[in-house]
């Protein structure tokens, strides 16, 4: 089975702290994705990668970055954390483009920023 | 812009009162239609991908459709455990690129004892 991890299930950070948050998937997928899932507001997409230290701005990019050093980890960057990044953090990988396949998904990390 | 669109937003049955799930799409190059399932503090469970119009896939008491403009989710005689949120979202465009997902805002499902 497909296992994406993610390192925290529950994170609770002050306003203006760098954060991190951090991905592993164990299927040798070239594709990582990071969404954000607000209520009313569904699944939206941060940031995605196709190959290591490759990276593509999503819908809502905007005081988030990334960093993809191997290509089993993929990590979201806050840079300085704001009341307004408080949601679910969900973390996916999937097999390249081309190959017309599902995207696997992590438990989420649900981020507080207080 | 790719858009999709689920109906109802909520849905409350009885445990064996069979109904569907709708997912309208608009995209440039439908290149698969997904299904996942999402329990309360969970991160989506996948259950179906479609790839093109009149095809079908089953899986237990669900079934999945697709035509050219939308996708239905038939829940057929649902249990309590079927209880979560379902989404529906596409994979579009004809280049290359490793394009995220867009996904609906979800159908909450209950299905009552």
């Amino acid at each position: 089975d497909v296992k994406v991890t993610q390192s925290s299930r529950y994170l609770v950070k002050r306003t203006g702290e760098k954060v991190f948050l951090e991905c592993v998937q164990d299927m040798d997928h070239e594709n990582m994705f990071w969404y954000r899932q607000d209520p009313g507001l569904g699944l939206r997409l941060i940031y995605f990668s196709y190959d290591v230290k490759m990276k593509e701005k999503g819908d809502i990019p905007e005081g988030y970055s990334v960093s993809r050093e191997k290509k089993e980890r993929f990590s979201l960057i806050l840079e300085s954390a704001s009341t307004n990044q408080t949601s679910m953090y969900l973390c996916a990988s999937s097999l390249p483009p081309g190959m017309r396949t599902e995207a696997f998904f992590g438990q989420g990390t649900r981020l507080t920023v207080v | 812009e790719d858009q999709v669109t689920q109906s109802p937003e909520a849905l409350r049955l009885q445990e064996g009162e069979s109904s569907s799930l709708n997912c309208s799409y608009t995209v440039s190059g439908l290149r698969g239609l997904f299904w996942y399932r999402q329990d309360p503090g969970k991160g989506p469970e996948f259950l179906f991908t479609l790839y093109s119009a009149g095809e079908e896939k089953e899986k237990e008491r669900l079934k999945a459709t697709l035509t050219k403009k939308e996708s239905f989710l038939h829940i057929t005689a649902p249990k309590p455990e079927d209880s979560a949120t379902y989404l529906c979202a596409v994979q579009a465009g004809e280049g290359g690129g490793a394009d995220g997902l867009t996904f609906g805002k979800g159908t909450h499902l209950i299905i009552q004892p």
